[in-house]
């Protein structure tokens, strides 16, 4: 079957400093991946995605790139800001016509000044 | 118009209730879904909607019942419901595409956040 493994959180870092979120996936075929951002009480929000093999997807600072080799899909950012903190999910959907979303268990991401 | 919207965004309910929870997109997607979201954990799929039919149902209890009047909007109907289910319930809705012509990005809402007691 499908799955994804995030990172354990919760990250803590302070600003401006460099963001890593470790994903892996596993699925049949050519899935889709994507990483959604939920602030908090609020629902959930694409940041980026990208559909095939070395597409990298990017968005606000944030990149991921699609590594077939490493099944992995990473999320990196530069320099985070305060206004960053959140709990970022990464997903797959596999090929299909209809989105069915496959979620990491989500790391949650707190940036301090 | 990007945007899902859920009505009620907050409910609380009793075990003997009735109520509906609601979903509208304008995008003119063909795709709406159901997930369930509990406290610190992932989304997890429910329903799935293609044109308007249920395509997809996950193994939900049947006291969650789901209902695609037309092609903007989504019901889940609820009755009888237990305290575990109290959670947030996420609507989203995609575009249906040709299989292997592009992904099917999914728009969320802000989401229902209900309270069984």
């Amino acid at each position: 079957g499908n799955s994804v493994t995030q990172m354990e959180g919760p990250v803590t870092l302070s600003e401006e400093a460099f963001l890593t979120i470790n994903c892996t996936y596993t699925a049949t075929g050519y899935p889709s991946l994507f990483w959604y951002v939920q602030y908090p009480g609020e629902g959930l929000q694409l940041l980026l995605k990208a559909t095939k093999a070395d597409d990298k997807g990017s968005n606000k600072g944030f990149e991921a790139t699609y590594r077939k080799e490493t099944t992995s899909f990473h999320l990196e950012k530069g320099s985070v800001q305060v206004s960053d903190s959140a709990v970022y999910f990464c997903a797959l959907n596999p090929t299909g016509t209809a989105s069915k979303l496959t979620f990491g268990t989500g790391t949650r991401l707190q940036v301090t000044l | 118009d990007t945007e899902v919207t859920q009505t009620p965004k907050h409910l609380v309910m009793g075990m003997t209730n009735k109520k509906s929870l609601k979903c509208e997109q304008h995008m003119g997607h063909r795709a709406m879904y159901w997930y369930k979201q509990k406290a610190k954990k992932p989304p997890e799929l429910m329903f799935v909607y293609s044109y308007e039919k249920l395509s997809i149902n996950e193994s939900v209890p049947s006291r969650f019942s789901p209902e695609c009047p037309n092609s903007s909007l989504l019901n889940l109907h609820l009755h009888a419901l237990q305290p575990e289910d109290s959670a947030l319930y996420l609507c989203a809705s995609s575009p249906l595409l040709s299989r292997g012509k592009g992904d099917t990005e999914a728009f969320f809402g802000q989401g229902t956040r209900l309270t069984v007691v």
